[in-house]
């Protein structure tokens, strides 16, 4: 298994640019969220969804879209990227939001100017 | 309001120095609390799950420890490979969300 791959690794954006960060899991988990990191915070939950066709805001979900049309594929859309949203993100997923585990990808370091 | 504190921010040991790292937390109704590693440049690694004070788990170097305030990792006789960010993070029956906490950062000098 693969395990949650994230592609690109870095990008760089202009201000109000739009982008798709890409997020696919092989392990048929049903739960995936995206997370961003920053210097000095923890992880913070931007979006995130418990199935197919079905997802929710997390702590920070504005200026950030998602989907879920497949068990396998969980993409972050920026809209109109903003310097604000310079970071690292994260996807990461499990079997279900409960107890379970959550596993991480790589990241993707993301610039905006 | 669910919060995470870790402590301390950064730790500098020399090898085989043991130590312990803490996470206290504040939630309503804990449903879990995970222990992360992340190396420079990559994802956090899962290490541990803790579910009820009292629990302990361990792998290798590291023994993680739950109370019902606070989690500890202790490191015992710890190399420069262990040398990383340590995340801890808890889940509540409130949200259900993981809460993070910002790390501490290990280095382990030879």
């Amino acid at each position: 298994n693969a395990g949650v791959t994230q592609t690109p690794k870095f990008q760089v954006l202009k201000t109000g640019q739009s982008m798709t960060l890409q997020c696919a899991q092989d392990m048929n988990h049903e739960y995936m969220s995206w997370y961003r990191q920053d210097p000095g915070m923890g992880l913070r939950l931007i979006h995130y969804s418990v199935g197919a066709g079905i997802t929710d805001q997390g702590e920070v979900p504005n200026g950030y879209n998602v989907s879920r049309s497949t068990t396998e594929d969980f993409p972050l859309r920026l809209l109109s990227a903003a310097p604000s949203q310079t970071s690292v993100y994260f996807c990461a997923s499990s079997y279900s939001q409960g107890k379970e585990t959550q596993y991480f990808g790589p990241g993707t370091r993301l610039l905006v100017l | 309001e669910d919060q995470v504190t870790q402590s301390p921010e950064a730790l500098r040991l020399q090898e085989g120095e043991s130590s312990s790292l803490n996470c206290s937390y504040t939630v309503s109704g804990l449903r879990g609390l995970f222990w992360y590693r992340q190396d420079p440049g990559k994802g956090p690694e899962f290490l541990f799950t803790l579910y009820s004070a009292g629990e302990e788990k361990e792998k290798e170097r590291l023994k993680a420890t739950l109370t019902k305030k606070e989690s500890f990792l202790h490191i015992t006789a710890p190399k420069p490979e262990d040398s990383a960010t340590y995340l801890c993070a808890v889940r509540s029956y409130n949200t259900d969300k993981l809460i993070f906490g910002t790390g501490t950062r290990l280095q382990v000098f030879p």
